[in-house]
């Protein structure tokens, strides 16, 4: 059963640590998605990437978080430095070449003190 | 800014059917309607999509209008473990862009 993996599952940082967090998409997906959730702005898109190209990434704060896919079963998410208004948890989902279906992983919960 | 307003709760007897409605009036000729759902603690999940067709599968109904601005997802025998946020979205197939643009969703609540 191929799933979206994502690590770590969970991270508790410091203000100003850099984070890192990793996906790996459903092979053979060539578009791969960052989200966020929080509670008070719900699901928001951050990025999205295909064929390791990105597309859009207008969602994401550009002065202190990157995307990036290495490889093509690779995708990464760096925040720095980080901020405590930058907890929440992210996701990472994959699809198919302009697919309707987007897989979603579990989630990285990430909480900056 | 999601272009679908839901109710934001709903409650469902287990077994009963579970009928969330959403409500798209300026979907476009091109825009699909697509559900998703996000259990506690996990990432969101397909269920189902249609243009104009009512569609089945083994999660569950979608009934469009036959105007679209309107839509129903059934959940033919509600279980405990259907409780979740349910999203309704319109999206774009075959263009460009692949985005989703998740609003606030229905919570829906399965009870004993």
């Amino acid at each position: 059963d191929a799933r979206v993996t994502q690590t770590p599952r969970d991270k508790v940082t410091e203000m100003g640590q850099e984070v890192t967090m990793r996906c790996q998409p459903i092979l053979g997906h060539n578009t791969v998605f960052w989200y966020r959730q929080t509670m008070m702005q719900g699901l928001e898109l951050l990025a999205y990437f295909r064929n390791r190209a990105p597309l859009d990434d207008s969602g994401m704060p550009k002065d202190r978080f990157s995307a990036e896919m290495p490889d093509a079963t690779l995708a990464t998410l760096k925040i720095q430095p980080s901020e405590p208004r930058d907890s929440a948890v992210y996701f990472c989902a994959s699809g198919p070449s302009r697919g309707e279906t987007q897989y979603f992983g579990p989630g990285t919960r990430l909480l900056v003190l | 800014d999601a272009k679908t307003t839901q109710p934001p709760s709903m409650d469902c007897a287990e077994g009963r059917a579970a009928n969330l409605p959403c409500n798209h009036s300026t979907i476009s000729g091109n825009e699909y309607v697509y559900w998703y759902r996000q259990i506690h603690s996990q990432g969101p999940q397909y269920i189902i999509h249609g243009l104009k067709n009512n569609e089945t599968n083994e999660m569950a109904s979608l009934i469009i209008t036959e105007d679209r601005k309107s839509s129903t997802l059934i959940l033919p025998h509600a279980t405990l473990r259907d409780t979740a946020v349910y999203y309704c979205i319109v999206r774009v197939d075959g263009g460009n862009t692949d985005k989703l643009i998740f609003g606030t969703g229905t919570r829906l609540q399965v009870f004993p």
